[in-house]
């Protein structure tokens, strides 16, 4: 079973609106943490936002911020007034295990965001 | 601004050569950094975990004869493809745990990218 799953391989939304990419993950860990990367064409990997499993409010960074719905297993991210600049490659990730030890991280297929002027 | 830092962005070789990427954590050490190969239009795959003064810990399937990686400094980390072959080409991503004052979420930070063309 897929640890991470990005079921939209591909989104438009038209600038200034918000936007959310969806995220669901596995894991029988009761301490973990889930994770967001930004990939542009340029092919660096940009970290947007962190939501640690014990965290009981919602992770905010920005115009980023991330629904995170512990029984679903679902961690959306949420892109508010969306600029052109943030048209890339988007990748859920989940850390499993608490911080410390051995950090592997599990990463999704991504999604490609395309913002429209 | 960047964290870590990877040389060279892109490399051309001929088949059976050997090629040497860098992985560098700017400003702070990195006990661990991880190395990642990225195909078109697809996810990360972990190759291996890089651990200094000790060795990688390798992803099962990935031959460690054939991908070296040295962490001799806790702000440098190497992988060399040895004996490279057209099928090698690909993206090669490093990142390193910012530790300290990111203690708590151990967040892996990513270089920019080594593109690896073997011909």
């Amino acid at each position: 079973a897929q640890k991470i799953t990005q079921t939209q391989p591909g989104m438009f939304v038209q600038e200034k609106e918000a936007v959310t990419l969806d995220c669901t993950y596995d894991t029988s860990d009761q301490s973990y943490g889930l994770f967001w990367y930004k990939q542009p064409s340029s092919g660096e990997m940009i970290f947007l936002i962190y939501q640690g499993s014990y965290d009981e409010q919602n992770a905010t960074e920005g115009r980023y911020s991330l629904n995170f719905q512990k029984a679903r297993k679902s961690a959306n991210l949420v892109i508010s007034a969306s600029q052109l600049g943030d048209s890339a490659m988007y990748f859920c990730a989940m850390r499993e295990g608490g911080p410390g030890g051995y950090q592997k991280v599990t990463f999704g297929i991504g999604t490609k965001l395309q913002v429209i002027p | 601004g960047a964290v870590v830092s990877q040389h060279p962005s892109w490399v051309i070789c001929k088949s059976g050569t050997s090629v040497k990427i860098e992985c560098r954590s700017l400003d702070f050490q990195a006990t661990t950094m991880f190395w990642y190969r990225q195909f078109p239009k697809q996810s990360l795959m972990l190759m291996a975990t890089s651990n200094e003064g000790s060795k990688a810990t390798y992803e099962q399937g990935v031959e460690k004869d054939k991908f070296l990686i040295n962490h001799a400094s806790l702000t440098l980390s190497t992988l060399t493809v040895t004996s490279a072959h057209p099928e090698d080409s690909s993206f090669y991503i490093c990142s390193a745990i910012l530790s300290g004052i990111k203690r708590k979420t151990d967040t892996q930070y990513f270089g920019p990218g080594t593109r690896l063309t073997v011909l």
